[in-house]
């Protein structure tokens, strides 16, 4: 595998259900991010992970949990989602250092989420 | 705060006619900007990116933005589009000094092209 893969590709869910987002980066990169993207909106950024912390979270409902158990994955726990949580969501990754603020991000290809 | 406006919502050219596609951002300080492109069940990938220096930039494809402080755009141009080329397109800003990652995105333009 290279680059950033995501998996599922698409996922089907109750509202009552828990699932998981999978996200791997084969590009030895220190930062992983969760999107959300839905229709007719911004790119919206979820959650940011810097050398396996969690830096940023951006006001994120609690039925979305992240977890970076080390810099090569990063997951998305779902849980008693709504119909208006149904998107894209996106994983990235960048190299980030302290001598600059932004890198190129690099996307996997997305989950599609519909909740029912 | 910072915004990121792209005017056009989906744009049609035919193949081999030329392109220009509108972005304008806000920010009160020199910002970091970019161009990504979406193909149809893909994620983004990187098109060009401006920092400093030249303020016309140079990206994969065949893609340029030239960026223009007075009027505050980053607009990207391609002088010969092809069918492949075909995809959404999405300007982002992001601050000096602002927090990693956190990058302003625009709507998005969607690309068609007519044969």
């Amino acid at each position: 595998e290279t680059g950033v893969t995501q998996t599922p590709r698409h996922l089907v869910m109750g509202m009552t259900n828990k699932k998981s987002l999978k996200c791997e980066q084969h590009l030895g990169h220190n930062a992983m991010y969760w999107y959300k993207q839905s229709a007719k909106k911004p790119l919206e950024l979820m959650f940011v992970y810097n050398f396996k912390e969690q830096t940023e979270n951006n006001s994120v409902p609690s039925r979305f949990s992240p977890e970076c158990p080390n810099s090569s994955h990063l997951f998305l726990h779902l849980h008693t989602l709504q119909p208006e949580d149904s998107a894209l969501y996106l994983c990235a990754s960048s190299q980030e250092s302290s001598e600059s603020s932004y890198n190129e991000q690099f996307f996997g290809p997305g989950t599609r989420l519909t909740v029912l | 705060a910072q915004s990121v406006t792209q005017p056009d919502i989906h744009i049609t050219v035919s193949e081999g006619a030329s392109l220009e596609l509108r972005c304008n951002y806000s920010y009160g300080a020199t910002p970091y900007l970019f161009w990504y492109v979406q193909s149809p069940g893909q994620g983004l990938q990187l098109l060009l990116k401006y920092f400093s220096g030249d303020t016309l930039v140079q990206g994969i494809k065949g893609f340029e933005a030239e960026f223009k402080r007075s009027q505050s755009s980053f607009n990207l141009r391609k002088p010969s589009v092809h069918w492949s080329d075909a995809a959404e397109y999405f300007c982002a800003v992001g601050a000096i000094g602002g927090s990693q990652g956190n990058l302003i995105f625009g709507k998005g333009t969607k690309l068609s092209v007519k044969p």
